[in-house]
């Protein structure tokens, strides 16, 4: 099956960038997402990417995308504390209607 | 524009029961899509519905079924719950459910099995 990978823990002092990070495994992903989950809440889509992009830029979003490496990258300028969530990265498949997850990545952003 | 809506937004349950989950996709999405969120498993797919039909199912015992309406309004039900079924549930609505479509998330509903 597809795998997705992120590392769990992020942390920034506020004002810096954030760069989190996403490996994924199926070649033939047609778009890889990112959401951001706050506590008690359900997934909020961020941005997203078309596989035969390299970057896209949306405000303060920039999300990378190395197809040769399958590894995809969501930076953030200026991080507030309001950015303080788990940011899942997401893959959509061969598989209709069903996209595979990251466990998430919790960035902790200090004042 | 309306979001995805789950109802309700809280249960609890005793082992043993059962309970059923509503879910109203955005107006002209046709596909509606499961997941379980646990701290352990993280995000796991349950199925997808479009059109009425159950085009893809996960790995989940046949305890936890669903289907969905002709007004694209989907429903989940689990069975003899257990308390391993305790769980953030949160389904998705894209309009056709295919690779090139934006997935929404309702804000899910939290089940407590005690």
């Amino acid at each position: 099956g597809e795998d997705v990978e992120q590392s769990l823990f992020l942390s920034v002092r506020e004002g810096d960038s954030s760069v989190i990070n996403c490996t994924y495994t199926d070649s033939s992903s047609t778009y890889l997402y990112w959401y951001k989950q706050e506590p008690g809440a359900g997934l909020q889509l961020l941005t997203y990417i078309f596989s035969n992009m390299d970057m896209k830029q949306d405000q303060r979003l920039t999300v990378l995308l190395n197809k040769k490496d399958k590894h995809l990258s969501l930076r953030i300028a200026d991080t507030q504390t309001g950015d303080s969530a788990i940011y899942f990265c997401a893959e959509g498949g061969s598989t209709l209607g069903r996209l595979y997850f990251g466990r998430g990545t919790q960035l902790t952003v200090w004042p | 524009k309306a979001g995805v809506t789950q109802t309700p937004r809280y249960l609890i349950k005793t082992r043993g029961q059962q309970v059923t989950l509503s879910c109203s996709p955005i107006s002209g999405h046709r596909s509606v899509s499961w997941y379980q969120q646990t701290p352990g498993q993280g995000l796991q797919f349950l199925f997808e519905y479009f059109s009425e039909t159950q085009r893809n199912k996960g790995n989940f015992p046949g305890r936890f079924s669903g289907r969905q309406f002709s007004n694209s309004r989907s429903e989940m039900n689990v069975s003899t719950l257990e308390l391993g079924d305790s769980a953030l549930y949160l389904c998705a609505s894209s309009r056709e459910g295919d690779t090139n479509t934006e997935a929404f998330f309702g804000q899910g509903t939290r089940l407590t099995v005690v």
